[in-house]
């Protein structure tokens, strides 16, 4: 079945760190796979997609995020955070009209 | 453009009461979904829907109906409520396809006692 894993429930970086959330996904064929941000009592935002061609994909907000095909990967990166990227993150693949979100990871911010 | 609108914002109901969470979309988007967040289980697909008279069910349709006899309104009933629904409940809508980019509203938290 499909599925994607996101391993970090919750992450602490210091405003002006990199960051790197991981996203891992089990599905048959080629998948289509999508970081969304979540800020507190709001609805989802899409931060960046990636269908197939270059593995390395540029978003909103200064985000990127890289497919692995052969680690069946799609983290997500930055490599200077905000404060107001406190946030969660949901990393999701869309087989057919279905689509599958990971539990999250809930990123804080520190000063 | 108001985007994607749902109505209540909160609600409590008692155990074995119907009621439907209203969504509605001005972007004439063809694709809409309906999706419950609990914690540490990130969204579930309840049911979507490819255009007006057309729906299907996603990963946890049970106790859940819908319909779509418009393009911009797309209603999601609770038949009896029990509280495996308490949740947050989320409508988006994208232009054609769950690929596209998908518009949130800004949700429904449901309490069911």
């Amino acid at each position: 079945a499909q599925s994607v894993t996101q391993p970090d429930i919750h992450i602490t970086v210091s405003e002006g760190a990199s960051l790197e959330l991981r996203c891992n996904y089990s599905y048959g064929a080629t998948p289509y796979l999508f970081w969304y941000v979540q800020s507190p009592g709001q609805g989802l935002q899409l931060l960046l997609k990636y269908f197939s061609g270059d593995t390395l994909v540029q978003g909103i907000k200064g985000f990127e995020a890289e497919f692995k095909r052969s680690q069946s990967s799609f983290n997500l990166r930055k490599p200077s955070v905000h404060w107001s990227d406190a946030a969660e993150y949901f990393c999701a693949v869309a087989p057919n009209n279905d689509m599958r979100f990971g539990a999250g990871t809930r990123l804080t911010v520190k000063p | 453009n108001a985007g994607v609108t749902q109505t209540p914002k909160f609600q409590v109901l008692k155990t074995g009461q119907s009621m439907t969470l209203q969504c509605a979309q001005d972007m004439n988007h063809e694709y809409m979904s309906w999706y419950r967040q609990d914690p540490g289980m990130g969204l579930r697909l309840i049911h979507y829907s490819v255009g007006a008279g057309i729906t299907d069910q996603g990963e946890v349709p049970n106790g859940y109906n819908v319909s779509r006899s418009t393009t911009e309104d797309f209603p999601l009933r609770l038949l009896s409520a029990a509280p495996s629904q308490t949740s947050v409940y989320f409508c988006a809508s994208s232009y054609r396809f769950n690929t596209d980019t998908q518009y949130f509203g800004p949700g429904t938290r449901l309490t069911v006692l």
